[in-house]
């Protein structure tokens, strides 16, 4: 089946600090979705894109729909405590011919507070 | 204005009986679509409905698995005589009609197969 391949799997953030991620296919896409998951909740959406090469920002959070349609990238500026959670990629494409709503999540980022 | 409802929160189920989970969707959107997410896992597509209608069950295992998305009431997705690797967190979303690529989750549902 169809991947989205999302890095880094996890990292450790200090207050503060700039945070990257992103999320590669083998697939275009004709939309991509940042989503963030708290505990115990469902996925929140955080940014939606539409266009390649979209660059869209919401607060701190900035993500870019990457030009071949098969990557994009999130992040997140000057981060602060709440920020902790996983952060979800997620494509609706074009070429494997998924329905609308048939959406392909990455594995996820574990985003936590350095010790 | 209620977001997604899911119920149950949890439910605890032993291998061979059945498990029922719930969603009704935003007020104002009539797409419903259910996914199913692992430990550790991303989420995995599984059916897609509009109201009386199936549209795309192409992630919906084979068997003992069925979804329906009734004229009133709503949206149940049924497991029939689970097994332990059922157990996962069940997660409904809703859309409107238009933009439709942009879809609200629910809270869950935490279903664990003893």
């Amino acid at each position: 089946g169809q991947q989205l391949n999302q890095s880094p799997q996890s990292m450790f953030i200090q207050e503060g600090e700039d945070v990257s991620m992103n999320c590669t296919s083998s697939s275009i896409f004709n939309t991509w979705l940042w989503y963030k998951q708290d505990p115990g909740e469902g996925p929140v959406l955080l940014i939606a894109l539409y266009k390649a090469g979209e660059l869209t920002s919401n607060g701190r959070l900035t993500a870019q729909f990457g030009i071949t349609r098969k990557d994009s990238f999130l992040n997140i500026s000057a981060s602060i405590p709440s920020d902790v959670g996983i952060y979800f990629c997620a494509g609706q494409g074009s070429d494997y011919g998924g329905s609308q709503g048939n959406l392909i999540f990455g594995k996820g980022t574990k985003l936590s507070v350095k010790p | 204005n209620a977001g997604v409802m899911q119920n149950p929160r949890h439910l605890v189920r032993r291998r061979g009986q059945e498990a029922r989970l719930r969603c009704s969707p935003m007020k104002g959107h009539s797409h419903v679509y259910w996914y199913r997410q692992l430990p550790e896992e991303g989420l995995k597509f599984m059916v897609y409905l509009q109201k009386e209608n199936i549209i795309d069950e192409s992630g919906m295992p084979k068997e003992r698995f069925s979804a329906e998305f009734p004229k009133e009431g709503p949206s149940i997705l049924r497991i029939q005589q689970v097994v332990r690797g059922d157990s996962a967190a069940y997660f409904c979303a809703s859309s409107p009609p238009v933009g439709a690529n942009v879809l609200t989750f629910g809270a869950g549902s935490r279903l664990t197969v003893l």
